[in-house]
């Protein structure tokens, strides 16, 4: 089944530890993005790639990096996780191509998520 | 300063009865509008769509309408099944190259048997 999956499921780091959290895509979707979401609240849109072209939000914080090696994957990087960085991490793709009814989507597949525990 | 606003956090309802949950939007700008539903420990599912130059979509027991006029659209689950329970996001985008969706803050739906 084509999907998206995330590793690891729960990860805990310890404050000022760099981490990295993949996801990986088996959709072949034009476009990856990653989210944070924490409790009760709505997923926060961090930054997205349309291929390699990379999208950061305005008030994405520094700490966060991403990289994207090629279609398939594409990596969170947070440089020093602080308390207030504990959260959800969700991956999402999409087909992009504009309006479906020029062939695109604005449809988006996302990952089961990566619990982020920061110590 | 919330775009997408879902202003019940929870709605409960019996077995086979109606499910309606609500969603409006202060943005003109969009013009595409997404429902998710949400279980504990996995990411969110797309459920069902709807553009701008429709007010209804309907894929069997879920249907949703747009009222654009009013920048509110609602989700309608007929019958609502205890499969059903989950969180509901709404979202929204505003179309062209714009892949970005804007979601709210979700609603949990509880089904009783």
């Amino acid at each position: 089944d084509a999907m998206v999956i995330q590793n690891p499921r729960y990860q805990v780091t310890q404050f000022g530890k760099p981490v990295t959290l993949s996801c990986s895509q088996t959709l072949n979707h034009n476009v990856m993005y990653w989210y944070q979401q924490k409790s009760s609240q709505a997923p926060k849109l961090l930054f997205h790639y349309y291929d390699k072209d990379f999208n950061n939000e305005a008030d994405t914080p520094d700490n966060f990096q991403s990289r994207r090696p090629n279609t398939s994957f594409c990596f969170l990087d947070i440089r020093s996780p602080g308390l207030g960085d504990a959260a959800m991490y969700l991956c999402a793709t999409s087909r992009g191509l504009g309006w479906p009814s020029a062939g695109g989507s604005y449809e988006q597949y996302f990952g089961p998520g990566t619990r982020l525990t920061v110590t | 300063d919330q775009q997408v606003k879902q202003n019940s956090p929870s709605l409960s309802v019996q077995e086979g009865r109606i499910s309606i949950l609500n969603c409006d939007y202060t943005n003109s700008m969009f013009d595409y509008f997404l429902w998710y539903k949400k279980y504990p420990a996995e990411g969110p599912t797309f459920l069902i769509s709807i553009s701008s130059i429709k007010d209804k979509n309907e894929d069997g027991r879920f249907t949703v309408f747009l009222n654009k006029s009013a920048k509110h659209l609602s989700l309608h689950i007929v019958p609502s099944q205890p499969g059903d329970s989950a969180v509901y996001f709404c979202a929204a985008n505003s179309g062209g190259s714009n892949y970005k969706l804007t979601f709210g803050k979700g609603t949990l739906l509880t089904v009783n048997p």
